[in-house]
C-alpha cells in the first residue's frame, strides 16, 4: 500500500534561518509526490510537486523539494524562513485512482 | 468560477441529523474528490469521480455516507444520521484532465453535538 511519513510532528526555525520539513514515502512503482500547505481556516494549497526529471523541484513561495529515490525521501525546504510561512504542511502521494495519499501534518513554526 | 468552492463553511447537527455537504469544483474539471480531515490530522480519502461516474467509494466510513455527482459538475457528500465522529473538516478537491495537481475547496466543518 502507498503511504508517506511525516516524521516531526512541529519544526521551529528563527525567521531568516533555513527551514527543511521532512517527509518519507513508501510506494510500489514510480511515485508521484505533493506538498500542501493549509493556513488555520483554509482549504490546502499546492506548493510543488515531483513527477519524473530534476530531483530538485521548485515551488511556490520560495519553495523546493528533493527527492531523494534511494532514501525515498521528498524533503520540503526553504532558504530563508519568513514568519509568514507559519502553517501546517502536509507530503502526499498520488495513489492509483488519483487521489492524494496524505501524510499526517508537520506544523511549522517561524519566529521573528 | 475562480477556485473550489463549498457550503456551508461551518455546520452544527444534532446528532441523528441529517447533513448535505455541497462542492462546486472548477469549471470544467473532471475529476472530484471527497476527503475527511479529523482534528489534528491528514486530510484521509473518501470518494471519487470522474464526470457522474463515481469510480471509488472506497474511503466511506460507513453505509451512512453518500456521495453524488449526477450531472458531473456539481457534487454533494450526504452524511445519515449523524454521529459525534462524523466531526471533522469534510474537504474536496477537483482536477482538470490530464493533470495531477488538486485544488481544494475551504472545506466544510461539521461539528455534531
Amino acid at each position: 500500500a502507498q503511504s508517506v511519513a511525516q516524521p516531526e510532528d512541529q519544526v521551529n526555525v528563527a525567521e531568516g534561518n533555513p527551514l527543511t520539513v521532512k517527509c518519507t514515502y513508501s510506494v510500489s512503482g514510480n511515485p508521484y509526490l505533493f506538498w500542501y500547505v493549509q493556513y488555520p481556516n483554509r482549504g490546502l494549497q499546492f506548493l510543488l510537486k515531483y513527477i519524473t526529471g530534476d530531483n530538485l523541484v521548485k515551488g511556490s513561495y520560495g519553495f523546493e523539494a528533493e527527492f531523494n529515490k534511494s532514501q525515498t525521501s521528498f524533503h520540503l525546504k526553504k532558504p530563508s524562513a519568513l514568519v509568514s510561512d507559519s502553517a501546517l504542511y502536509f507530503c502526499a502521494v498520488r495513489g492509483s485512482q488519483g487521489n492524494l495519499i496524505f501524510g499526517k501534518g508537520t506544523k511549522l513554526s517561524v519566529k521573528p | 468560477g475562480a477556485g473550489v468552492s463549498q457550503s456551508p463553511r461551518y455546520k452544527v447537527a444534532k446528532r441523528g441529523q441529517d447533513v448535505a455537504l455541497r462542492c462546486d469544483p472548477i469549471s470544467g474539471h473532471v475529476s472530484l474528490f471527497w476527503y475527511q480531515q479529523a482534528l489534528g490530522q491528514g486530510p484521509e480519502f473518501l470518494t471519487y469521480f470522474q464526470n457522474e461516474a463515481q469510480l471509488d467509494k472506497s474511503g466511506l466510513p460507513s453505509d451512512r455516507f453518500f456521495a453524488e455527482r449526477p450531472e458531473g459538475s456539481v457534487s454533494t457528500l450526504k452524511i445519515q444520521r449523524t454521529q459525534q465522529e462524523d466531526s471533522a473538516v469534510y474537504l474536496c478537491a477537483s482536477i482538470r484532465q490530464g493533470n495531477t495537481e488538486a485544488f481544494f475547496g475551504q472545506g466544510t466543518r461539521l461539528t455534531v453535538v
